[in-house]
């Protein structure tokens, strides 16, 4: 059966320090990876990966995927309380874009000051 | 500032009553997806649209729950009846095909029963 999961289930930081959320996958026909953070309400998008090695950055997140291997990484630096949120990790499969994604079930990101 | 909205975004029924959601999705997008999310289960999805045909509602139990798109511009999510287990929030996401896309998520109808 296809799963993606996501390690750590939650994990408690200090303001400052650095994270680094985990997700692995067992899925045929792979097509994309996509991060998101959920807040108390929608999850928006963060990242979508489909080549190995390349990385992708935004301001503090920054995310990588290794398809040989089956993971992922998401890397927040610096964090800041309003990192505070559930990260999801998804994907989709299948030849075409269009197909639902396949979520893990998050890592619950506390930043405290 | 496109968005997905969504309505209601509370709703709390007794057990037995029929459950009306409804989806906006973002103008354009061609691709319009049920998900369900507990606790226990995460996200999972329910059915998915592609150009307002149904293409996959193998998440859905068949005997309460339908799912439609009258029009381009709504989508909607039905349960009759509804039962104490379908207590959850229910979101619904839109994208543009058929390249890869990015599904942008709508605020979700939180739905209890009593």
């Amino acid at each position: 059966e296809d799963k993606v999961v996501q390690s750590p289930l939650s994990l408690v930081v200090h303001e400052g320090d650095t994270v680094t959320l985990n997700c692995s996958y067992e899925v045929t026909n792979f097509r994309s990876l996509l991060w998101y953070k959920q807040e108390k309400k929608a999850p928006t998008f963060l990242f979508m990966l489909t080549s190995s090695g390349i990385e992708k950055k935004s301001g503090r997140l920054s995310s990588i995927l290794d398809k040989k291997e089956l993971f992922s990484i998401l890397n927040i630096t610096a964090t800041q309380t309003g990192d505070s949120a559930i990260y999801l990790c998804a994907l989709t499969q299948g030849d075409s874009g269009n197909t639902p994604l396949v979520f893990g079930k998050g890592t619950r990101l506390s930043v405290i000051a | 500032d496109a968005r997905v909205t969504q309505t209601p975004r509370h709703k709390v029924t007794e057990m037995g009553q029929e459950v009306t959601m409804r989806c906006q999705p973002i103008l354009g997008h061609n691709t319009v997806f049920w998900y369900r999310q507990t606790m226990m289960q995460g996200l999972e999805l329910l059915a998915y649209f592609r150009n307002r045909a149904p293409l996959d509602d193998s998440g859905m139990p068949k005997d309460r729950f339908s799912a439609e798109m009258p029009d381009a511009t709504l989508a909607t999510l039905k349960i009759q009846p509804s039962e104490p287990r379908d207590s959850a929030v229910y979101f619904c996401a839109s994208g543009q095909g058929p390249a890869l896309f990015e599904q942008y998520f709508g605020p979700g109808t939180r739905l209890t029963v009593t």
